[in-house]
Parts: structure tokens; C-alpha cells; sequence
């Protein structure tokens, strides 16, 4: 079936730990994204990517970083200067061009402890 | 500052009522404007909207758009419990030769029986 993974579905880091959270997709779609959801925020946007080997920072990229070496996959990693990196984290992905629809992940919910 | 504001924030409604949520946005180089419904974890897509003044129906719900006046609004009559959930409304602008999608902080729909 054709969509989109993210894993793990729940994660645990220590503080000061890089983690990377993953997401791939078999849609075959060029724009992929990074969302973060905290209660009464909504989705802010991290980084976005258009096409391979290109991204882009979003509204609140401080403390993470992305890769997008495939069309496939677009991981997302939370580093030790993320200051509160405890959230839902979604990831989606969409058909290049104008209005166009998102596909969700299920999400990954990362606690810090 | 937020260039998608949804309002409002939560509503508390009766079976049977309805409801309309408003979505105003304030971007350039609009391209489309979307709603998902968030139950649990990953948004689903209910409509985008690209023209003014054309209505998009599904079921008991239903979405136009005012590009002049630069809002949306997603009405749903004769809720049910089921219509429980987030609605998150999203706009999609470009910048150059890239495109963001940006999410307002959602409206929390709770029906009650």
C-alpha cells in the first residue's frame, strides 16, 4: 500500500542526546515536511524539501537538521541544541506543485527525560 | 507573527448542531488553502481550495473561500460525536521557487450526545 512511515511511534532521549526520527514514503511524491505538534500550537513547520539534495528551513528550525538523499526518505534529526525538544513530530509528504495536498504519518511522539 | 489564525480556538457543541469554523490568512503568493480533520495522530485531508466563492461539499460538510477577503470558513451541520476532533486549516504560498505549507493552531471540536 502506497504512504507514509514514521518510526518510531514513541521515543525516549536523554537529555543531550542527538536522536534522528524517520520518515519514508512510497508515493512518489517530490515535497516532504516536518511539522511539530504541541498542545494549543497546531503544526509549525521545521524544514521542508522540494526535491532530492534540497531543503529548506521552516518557521522553527533551530535544533534540527534534515537530510533528503533520497526522494524516499527525509529523516529528521533532534539535536542536543533543540531546548525543548519534547513533541509530536508529523511528517508529510505531497506532489510537487501548486495546491496540492499533504499526506500524513502517524506521527512520533519523542519525550525527553 | 501567524499568518494562518483559525478561530475559534475550541467549541463545545450539541449532536445535532451546527457549526462553522473560520480560517483567515494572511500571505503572498497564495496558492491554496486546506483542511484536514486531526482525530488522534495523523491529519486526514477534507478539502482544498484554490477559487473564490466556489463550494466544496462533503456529506455534512462543506468549505468556501473568500480570496478577496482572505478567509475560509468549514461548516458542519447536524454534528455527530464522531465529528469530534481537531480542524486544522493550512495555506499553501510560495516564496521564489519554493512553496510552504503553513498550518493555523487548529480549532478543538468537541460534540457532545
Amino acid at each position: 500500500d502506497g504512504g507514509i512511515t514514521q518510526s518510531p511511534k514513541y521515543l525516549f532521549r536523554k537529555e543531550g542526546q542527538n536522536v534522528t526520527l524517520s520518515c519514508e514514503q512510497n508515493l512518489n511524491h517530490d515535497a516532504m515536511y516536518w511539522y511539530r505538534q504541541d498542545p494549543g500550537q497546531g503544526l509549525r513547520l521545521i524544514y521542508y524539501s522540494q526535491i532530492v539534495n534540497d531543503f529548506q528551513k521552516g518557521d522553527i528550525a533551530e535544533g534540527y537538521s534534515v537530510s533528503r538523499e533520497k526522494k524516499e526518505s527525509f529523516p529528521l534529526t533532534v539535536t542536543s541544541a533543540q531546548k525543548n525538544p519534547t513533541a509530536f513530530y508529523l511528517c508529510a509528504s505531497s506532489i510537487r506543485g501548486p495546491g496540492t495536498e499533504a499526506f500524513f504519518g502517524q506521527g512520533t511522539r519523542l519525550t525527553v527525560v | 507573527e501567524d499568518k494562518v489564525v483559525q478561530s475559534p480556538l475550541s467549541l463545545v457543541v450539541h449532536e445535532g448542531d451546527t457549526v462553522t469554523l473560520n480560517c483567515s490568512y494572511e500571505v503572498t503568493n497564495f496558492r491554496s488553502l486546506l483542511w484536514y480533520k486531526q482525530e488522534k495522530k495523523a491529519p486526514t485531508f477534507l478539502f482544498m481550495l484554490t477559487s473564490s466563492g466556489i463550494e466544496k461539499k462533503s456529506g455534512r460538510l462543506s468549505s468556501i473561500l473568500d480570496k478577496k477577503e482572505l478567509f475560509s470558513i468549514l461548516n458542519i451541520t447536524a454534528t455527530q460525536t464522531g465529528d469530534s476532533a481537531i480542524y486544522l486549516c493550512a495555506v499553501e504560498y510560495s516564496g521564489g521557487s519554493n512553496y510552504k505549507l503553513t498550518f493555523g493552531k487548529g480549532t478543538l471540536l468537541t460534540v457532545n450526545p
